[in-house]
């Protein structure tokens, strides 16, 4: 159980398109997921916090307007990286939490790698 | 917030011999602390967590420590073998805020 779907999982655009991925919890319900963004050989590194109903909470540094996110449902959630620049491109996953059970534990979704050309 | 820092970044081993990774936290209030292991493009998996109520949780090869006082966790892995390669990252959770904290990563070579 607890099984985190991501897609897509790889995604190739040109720079000032706009590109959503999304994050679903398979088995059970998320109240809760997190996005994060890793570069080569770094860490990850949280960018928001989204609860489904209501806005998502940023972390500092990270651009709201840029990286909108959604999460319309207990088991889906969606971020949408905005006119999308070389900058950008980076390895973004997503994490969710078993809001039954487990509720430490986090469950990580495949990955999306963005490429903006 | 927390903040977590990982040591050693780069860790190389021969087969059949030990690893120990290291982290230390910042916030007392942290009470879980989960290890993963990512391979190269993929998710970050969990192998062992222990809670601020443990000193000490084993898995057949993987073992975590963890001292509260000194706020410093620590992952052994024994007996290692070239498919523990990998990178291995630690974390904190604190309870309040409920998300978690990762340290910088150490990317372990096991060596046949």
């Amino acid at each position: 159980g607890a099984v985190v779907s991501q897609h897509p999982s790889w995604v190739i655009c040109k720079s000032g398109t706009s590109v959503k991925i999304e994050c679903r919890s398979l088995d059970f319900q998320a109240t809760t997921m997190f996005w994060y963004r890793q570069f080569p050989k770094q860490s990850l590194m949280l960018m928001a916090t989204s609860n489904e109903g209501s806005k998502a909470t940023y972390e500092q540094g990270v651009e709201k307007d840029k990286f909108l996110i959604n999460h319309a449902s207990l088991t889906l959630s969606t971020l949408t990286v905005t006119s999308a620049h070389p900058e950008d491109s980076s390895f973004y996953i997503c994490s969710a939490r078993d809001r039954r059970r487990m509720r430490e534990k986090l469950f990580f979704g495949s990955g999306t790698q963005l490429s903006v050309l | 917030g927390e903040n977590v820092e990982q040591h050693p970044s780069t860790l190389s081993v021969q087969e059949g011999d030990s690893a120990v990774i290291k982290c230390t936290y910042s916030d007392s209030a942290s009470n879980y602390f989960p290890w993963y292991k990512q391979e190269l493009g993929k998710r970050p998996q969990l192998i062992i967590d222990i809670r601020s109520n443990v000193g000490e949780k084993k898995d057949q090869r993987i073992a975590v420590t963890l001292n509260k006082t000194a706020k410093h966790f620590s992952l052994h892995i024994t007996e290692t073998q070239p498919e523990d390669s990998a990178v291995y990252f630690c974390a904190a959770s604190n309870p309040s805020y409920g998300k978690l904290t990762f340290g910088q990563g150490t990317i372990l070579t096991v060596h046949p």
